[in-house]
């Protein structure tokens, strides 16, 4: 099943910016927008966004999202130590009926 | 509080079967979308199921899992489930249940299904 792509990985310094894309095709990010969920090791994921850029109750701002066609970003200020964790994007996929993950970006804070 | 707290992995042989249960308290399993997600030891998660428990109940599946797995939902019992066959060494994964509110927005902790003989 055809996923997203995401990069490995990305390290940054501490208080840097970090910015973590995704890519997919119109079946997905370009259509419906992607989620991006946060996963500590030994936890399971949290939900940091939705449809592009929307942020659920209690996520900080220094989270932002964004989408240009078939690319999702994920955007993340003021990096601290805590951020250093893994990053999925998820989008609906209109051709498979399916949700499709990508595999994963490590964030390493530097 | 909203929580999920799945159950009912454990070891099985190839080719046999399982049934994961999510209980679901502090919302109504009805009102929304369920999903099963799993992620097999030291990869990214991959998607497995959703059920549309608000919406004429219709299912989906990732095409790993097709024909093999069935997802379903009780709701007297705010219960979903996961009916696993035809298990194969490439399904040992953590099985999480997911809601769908805007997305997964509220996740279970996870249970381990581990195929090996």
């Amino acid at each position: 099943q055809a996923g997203l792509t995401q990069p490995p990985s990305v390290s940054k310094d501490l208080r840097q910016t970090a910015t973590l894309t995704c890519t997919g095709n119109s079946n997905n990010v370009g259509d419906q927008g992607a989620a991006w969920l946060q996963q500590h090791q030994g936890h399971p994921p949290k939900l940091l966004s939705y449809r592009n850029n929307n942020r659920p109750s209690g996520i900080s701002e220094r989270f932002s999202a964004s989408r240009s066609r078939n690319t999702a970003s994920l955007t993340i200020t003021g990096l601290q130590p805590e951020d250093e964790a893994d990053y999925y994007c998820s989008a609906w996929d209109s051709s498979l009926s399916a949700w499709v993950f990508g595999g994963g970006t490590k964030l390493t804070v530097l | 509080e909203v929580q999920m707290v799945e159950s009912g992995g454990g070891l099985v042989q190839p080719g046999g079967s399982l049934r994961l249960s999510c209980a679901a308290s502090g919302f109504t399993l009805s009102s929304y979308v369920m999903h099963w997600v799993r992620q097999a030891p030291g990869k990214g998660l991959e998607y497995v199921s959703t059920i549309r428990i608000n919406a004429g109940g219709d299912t989906y599946y990732g095409n790993s899992v097709k024909g093999r797995f069935t997802i379903s939902a009780d709701s007297s019992k705010n219960t979903l489930y996961l009916q696993m066959g035809s298990l194969t060494p490439e399904d040992t994964a953590l099985y999480f249940c997911a809601r769908e509110d805007n997305a997964f927005d509220v996740w279970g902790q996870g249970t381990m299904v581990t195929v090996s003989s």
